[in-house]
């Protein structure tokens, strides 16, 4: 089956120091990737969508200019956390589809956990 | 039984026995739905799906059924073993808007 990866699986930093999550489709092409954060005991909250070789969208609230997504190839997007602080620290998961339409099968991976001091 | 703790309800359930979780999904013109299964640490997990155009759909050991009327969605599992134990997500959207995700419930499974 479909398989996605992040890595790290977990990583602690010092306040104001910038920390990037991989996130690969190990068995597929991923035309489309989504980053979720996830307080302890909360729902998955979309962060935002990257489609591969543009821009991503984020949604409402969500600050671009610290959570900077990349997705540059089909199997591989970053999330950069820009000087991070303690607020910022939470439980980070990708998923990944190969298709372009939202209705179509996310395939998730195994999260990140992020603890910055 | 089942209880509401402060962010997540539980639904504890004898091993054995027959377990229905309940989500209420928010926006009417979602036709595609999902459960997911997600254990502690880990990401997300797809169980099932179904479509708008349907009411029932089920899988091994489990099956989702969907009422649009009262925007309802339901993910029962026959024979709950204690590797169910986990917090189990509803999510639901459409061709042009991304998965939004219930809240979730926490199964525990009771050896």
């Amino acid at each position: 089956g479909a398989v996605v990866s992040q890595h790290p699986s977990w990583v602690i930093c010092k306040s104001g120091t910038s920390v990037k999550i991989e996130c690969r489709s190990l068995d597929f092409q991923a035309t489309t990737m989504f980053w979720y954060r996830q307080f302890p005991k909360q729902s998955l909250m979309l962060m935002a969508t990257s489609n591969e070789g543009s821009k991503a969208t984020y949604e409402q609230g969500v600050e671009k200019d610290k959570f900077l997504i990349n997705h540059a190839s089909l199997t591989l997007s970053t999330l950069t956390v820009t000087s991070a602080h303690p607020e910022d620290s939470s439980f980070y998961i990708c998923s990944a589809s190969n298709s372009q339409y939202y209705q179509e099968t996310q395939y998730f991976g195994p999260g990140t956990r992020l603890l910055v001091l | 039984g089942e209880s509401v703790g402060l962010h997540l309800p539980t639904l504890s359930v004898q091993e054995g026995d027959n377990s229905i979780i309940n989500c209420a999904y928010s926006n009417s013109a979602s036709d595609y739905f999902i459960w997911y299964k997600q254990e502690s640490g880990k990401g997300p997990q797809f169980i099932i799906d179904i479509r708008s155009n349907m009411d029932k759909r089920q899988g091994q050991r489990v099956t989702v059924l969907l009422n649009k009327t009262v925007k309802h969605l339901s993910l029962q599992i026959a024979a709950t073993q204690p590797g169910d134990s986990a917090v189990y997500f509803c999510s639901w959207g459409s061709g042009n808007t991304p998965l939004v995700f219930g809240k979730g419930t926490r199964l525990s499974v009771i050896a």
